[in-house]
């Protein structure tokens, strides 16, 4: 069975700071990685994807990803009080064509203190 | 202009009840999904779409029954209403042309509530 662990927190960071999440995955056939964001009461909305190993940067976030370890994470730069939710590892498999769905963690919740 | 809008927003209704949320996507995208996120936000997939077939069908119980009259639409049929039911379901899509790197873009969500 395909698992996505993540620390589900709360995760509490100074604004400013650069915050840092993690997330492990249990299938070795993963291809593509997705973080989301979801504000409470809201639908989940995609910050960043990374399909090779090594660091992507998009702004203040950072995906880093190393398929030897299974071991995805994301950073925030300069965190400001609106990063403030729960963000979501995601892994989609390699097998089935593309029409797979996503497999999530359960999330870390991420406060950032003003 | 919406990229994926589902129909309710909330439903509450009582147990036994049979209901249904519905979903469209204006992304020209090619699959289509149902997921559900439950009280403690753990977000599971139930169905996936692609080109109106039935792709994967994780164990959910057949109460549950999705119906896709075109690409752009997928609708979640919900039969015999247990308190179980309770959640936030979220219909998704995603662009198959990338296989499997093409992402997800969520609905707003439709929060079901039996009591």
């Amino acid at each position: 069975q395909k698992e996505v662990e993540q620390n589900s927190g709360p995760l509490s960071v100074p604004e400013g700071a650069i915050a840092s999440l993690n997330c492990t995955y249990s299938d070795r056939g993963s291809q593509s990685f997705f973080w989301y964001r979801q504000y409470s009461g809201k639908s989940p909305e995609l910050i960043m994807s990374i399909y090779s190993n090594g660091d992507k940067e998009d702004g203040r976030f950072t995906a880093q990803l190393n398929k030897a370890s299974q071991y995805v994470s994301l950073l925030i730069r300069d965190s400001q009080p609106s990063d403030s939710a729960t963000y979501l590892c995601a892994v989609k498999s390699g097998t089935g064509g593309g029409a797979d769905g996503l497999t999530f963690g359960k999330g870390t919740h991420l406060i950032i203190q003003p | 202009d919406t990229a994926v809008s589902q129909t309710p927003k909330y439903l509450v209704t009582q147990m036994g009840n049979d209901k249904s949320i519905k979903c469209e996507q204006n992304l020209g995208h090619d699959t289509m999904y149902w997921y559900k996120q439950d009280s403690k936000k753990f977000l599971k997939i139930m169905f996936s779409y692609n080109n109106k077939e039935l792709i994967i069908n994780e164990t959910v119980p057949n109460r549950f029954s999705p119906k896709s009259p075109d690409k752009a639409h997928l609708n979640l049929h919900i039969n015999s209403l247990e308190l179980g039911d309770s959640a936030v379901y979220f219909c998704a899509s995603s662009p198959r042309g990338q296989g499997m790197y093409a992402e997800a873009f969520f609905g707003q969500g439709t929060r079901l509530t039996v009591v």
